[in-house]
């Protein structure tokens, strides 16, 4: 079965730097979210976007910034990186409309970012 | 605001043996989504286990059963037989239907042969 691709699986960047991290949901998933899990923490919702539209947003920095574009990838970019930006970053993709109501969150193997 | 809480940072249990995550949570609402999540060296997210709160029954899934106590807002795993590749961390996690998920701290389960 598909599951959720995310690119890069790791990227290292020098502060101050710009990163791209891009995800492709599950085919007929509607909704995507992205999580940051610094080293020894439990993951944070960032964002989410349903059918294209921001539909919540977590503690995410004003340096960060996600769409969701006409075929349902997302991609979060990030600007002048620093040091505490060093965390894995999942994706998840969900079929929130015609989907079960408990909205299984299928997680990507997630994008490992390190700022030096 | 919802949150989740894991009071056991580590956890050590014996090849075959049965071993009892804890979870608590906090919430006003009450239609909503309890979780278990496994997270191996790989760091893969792995669904393990999923409750409904509106269901009184417990769930389970081959090896892993929870008990889903509403009232206390307590949610534990139990995993029987337990097997080396158990060996992970745990997240309990809650939603809202169609919402983000929020995760305990995790706790961090060893199996000794």
């Amino acid at each position: 079965a598909a599951g959720v691709i995310q690119s890069p699986r790791h990227l290292i960047k020098e502060k101050r730097e710009t990163a791209t991290l891009k995800c492709y949901p599950i085919p007929r998933h509607d909704t995507v979210y992205w999580y940051q899990q610094g080293p020894g923490q439990d993951p944070q919702f960032l964002i989410s976007f349903y059918e294209k539209m921001q539909s919540d947003k977590g503690s995410i920095p004003d340096r960060f910034s996600a769409q969701q574009f006409s075929d349902y990838h997302s991609e979060l970019n990030m600007s002048s990186l620093e040091l505490g930006d060093s965390a894995l970053y999942f994706c998840a993709s969900s079929r929130t409309s015609g989907g079960p109501r408990y909205n299984e969150q299928f997680f990507g193997p997630g994008t490992r970012l390190t700022v030096l | 605001a919802q949150t989740v809480t894991q009071s056991q940072p580590e956890m050590s249990v014996q090849e075959a043996e049965t071993v009892t995550l804890s979870c608590t949570y906090d919430t006003s609402e009450s239609d909503y989504y309890l979780f278990w999540y496994k997270q191996p060296p790989s760091r893969q997210m792995i669904l393990v286990i999923r409750q409904e709160a509106y269901k009184q029954q417990n769930a389970t899934e081959n090896r892993f059963s929870v008990n889903f106590q509403k009232a206390a807002k307590s949610f534990s795993l139990k995993i029987s037989d337990s097997q080396l590749g158990d060996a992970a961390m745990y997240f309990c996690a809650y939603n809202q239907e169609g919402g983000k998920l929020i995760f305990g701290q995790g706790t961090e389960l060893s199996v000794k042969p």
